[in-house]
């Protein structure tokens, strides 16, 4: 695709309930990140993929959260069990992987609403 | 603790002005300094970046300037117009983009 999609734009849900945000990335990009961003806030790093290396998942704020990328392409961002703090736009980020300091591209963001 | 700290949280100007959005970092090893502009309903967007081996480099109207010793770097918009109107990150690494922290954002308004 043109840029990296994400799906859906935007989710209601209630407490208690799983939800599962989708990221495609720009094809041949080998590099995957999710960041999370709350409202009136900075960019908070949850999870990063490159190629078949094991991901770094370093920034998940807990066990309720997961994610997984298949092979170079799609990925799935995972909230078990939402709380209200969970409310925020997840934003996705692909890069090519190669040279110091890519570029991250960024998809437009899943904003999650926990009531 | 790594951290990036924006100043200010929020800035309006008239058309023409140029708005400054100042940034100051602790960690002396973080070696790139992007800016992010990010338009309502939209991902963030790279603008501009720039390394701690030059004290200025210029885009178009934007500008950075880095002070090395003083651990900051600001972002400056020259004849600032409406469509300039967004948030406004800065963001700081060592080495690859996935160490990258990012400041708290400026949401700037451009008046026409």
């Amino acid at each position: 695709g043109a840029g990296v999609s994400q799906s859906p734009s935007n989710k209601v849900t209630e407490k208690g309930k799983d939800v599962e945000l989708r990221c495609d990335p720009i094809s041949g990009h080998t590099a995957l990140y999710w960041y999370r961003q709350r409202l009136g806030q900075g960019l908070e790093f949850l999870i990063y993929f490159q190629g078949n290396s094991a991901p770094d998942k370093s920034g998940l704020p807990s066990d309720r959260f997961s994610a997984e990328r298949t092979g170079e392409s799609v990925s799935t961002l995972t909230i078990q069990r939402t709380q209200q703090e969970d409310s925020a736009v997840y934003l996705c980020a692909s890069s090519l992987v190669g040279s110091t300091n890519e570029k991250l591209f960024f998809g437009s963001g899943t904003q999650l609403s926990v009531l | 603790q790594q951290q990036v700290k924006q100043s200010p949280q929020s800035l309006i100007v008239q058309k023409g002005g140029i708005p400054i959005i100042n940034c100051a970092y602790e960690n002396t090893a973080f070696d790139y300094f992007p800016w992010y502009q990010q338009f309502p309903g939209k991902g963030p967007a790279l603008l501009i970046a720039i390394r701690p081996d030059v004290s200025e480099k210029k885009e178009g109207r934007f500008t950075i300037s880095f002070n090395k010793s003083a651990k900051q770097f600001s972002l400056h918009i020259m004849d600032s117009q409406p469509g300039d109107s967004a948030t406004y990150f800065c963001a700081a690494s060592k080495g690859s983009a996935r160490q990258l922290t990012f400041g708290s954002g400026t949401q700037l308004t451009v008046l026409p």
